[in-house]
C-alpha cells in the first residue's frame, strides 16, 4: 500500500548528539511536512517542502534542519538536541497542484528521547 | 488569522452511547476543514473532509460532521461509540500562508470510551 513511513518509531539520543529522522513516502505526493507534537498538544508545523523549494516556519529554531535529496526522502536534522526537543516527530504529505486541496497524509512518527 | 477551538479537552462517555466533539474556526475566507485522529503512539489518520458542497459529511468509522457557517463550527458526531474510538482528535482547518497550504490544529480532545 501507499503509504508514508517513518524511521526509526523511537529515537533515544544524548543531550547534544546530533539526530537524523527520516521520512519516505511511496505516494508521490510533491510537498512534505515535518511536525513536532509535544505530549497532549497539538502538532505543530516546523517546515515543509514544496518539491525542492524550502519553507521554514518563523518560530522554528535554527536547530532544526531538512533535506530532501529526492521526491520520496525527507530528513529532520537535530544540530544540538536539549531537552526541550524531546517530542514525537510527525512527517505528512500532500499533493498540492494549483488550486487543490488534497489532505494531508502522516506517517506513524518517530518519539524522540533526550538523555 | 484562521484559528481553531476545540471547547472540548476531554470527553468520557459510555460505549454504545452517542458522541459530540465540538469545534469552531475562525476564517474571513473560503474554509476547508478537517478532523483527524491519532491512536496512541501513532500518527494522524484522516476521518473525513468538508472542501465544499453538502454541509453533512461522512466519513470514516462511522463519524460524520456538520459544517455550519452561522455558527463557524464543524462538530464531529458519532450516534454509538465503541472502545477502540478512544483516542485524540484533531480539528484542523486549511490555510493560505506565503501562497502555500498548512493545517491549523485545534488542541485537540481526548475521547474516553468507557465499558
Amino acid at each position: 500500500d501507499a503509504m508514508v513511513i517513518q524511521n526509526p518509531r523511537y529515537q533515544v539520543t544524548q543531550f547534544g548528539k546530533p539526530v537524523t529522522l527520516s521520512c519516505s513516502q511511496t505516494l508521490n505526493h510533491n510537498v512534505m511536512y515535518w511536525y513536532q507534537q509535544k505530549s497532549s498538544q497539538a502538532p505543530k508545523l516546523l517546515f515543509h517542502y514544496y518539491d525542492k523549494d524550502f519553507n521554514n516556519e518563523a518560530d522554528t529554531p535554527d536547530n532544526f534542519q531538512s533535506r530532501r535529496p529526492n521526491t520520496s526522502f525527507c530528513f529532520l536534522d537535530i544540530r544540538s538536541p536539549g531537552l526541550g526537543d524531546a517530542a514525537m516527530y510527525l512527517c505528512a504529505t500532500s499533493r498540492v497542484n494549483g488550486r487543490s486541496n488534497q489532505p494531508q497524509h502522516f506517517g506513524d512518527g518517530t518519539r524522540l528521547s533526550i538523555l | 488569522a484562521q484559528s481553531v477551538t476545540q471547547l472540548d479537552s476531554q470527553v468520557p462517555v459510555f460505549e454504545e452511547a452517542p458522541v459530540e466533539l465540538r469545534c469552531n474556526y475562525s476564517s474571513s475566507v473560503s474554509v476547508y476543514l478537517f478532523w483527524y485522529v491519532q491512536y496512541p503512539n501513532q500518527g494522524l489518520q484522516l476521518l473525513l473532509k468538508y472542501l465544499s458542497g453538502s454541509t453533512l459529511v461522512k466519513g470514516i468509522n462511522g463519524f460524520e460532521a456538520e459544517f455550519n457557517k452561522s455558527q463557524t463550527s464543524f462538530h464531529l458526531r458519532k450516534p454509538s461509540v465503541h472502545i477502540s474510538d478512544t483516542a485524540e482528535y484533531f480539528c484542523a482547518v486549511r490555510t493560505l500562508s506565503g501562497g502555500y497550504n498548512k493545517l491549523i490544529f485545534g488542541a485537540g480532545t481526548r475521547l474516553a470510551v468507557h465499558p
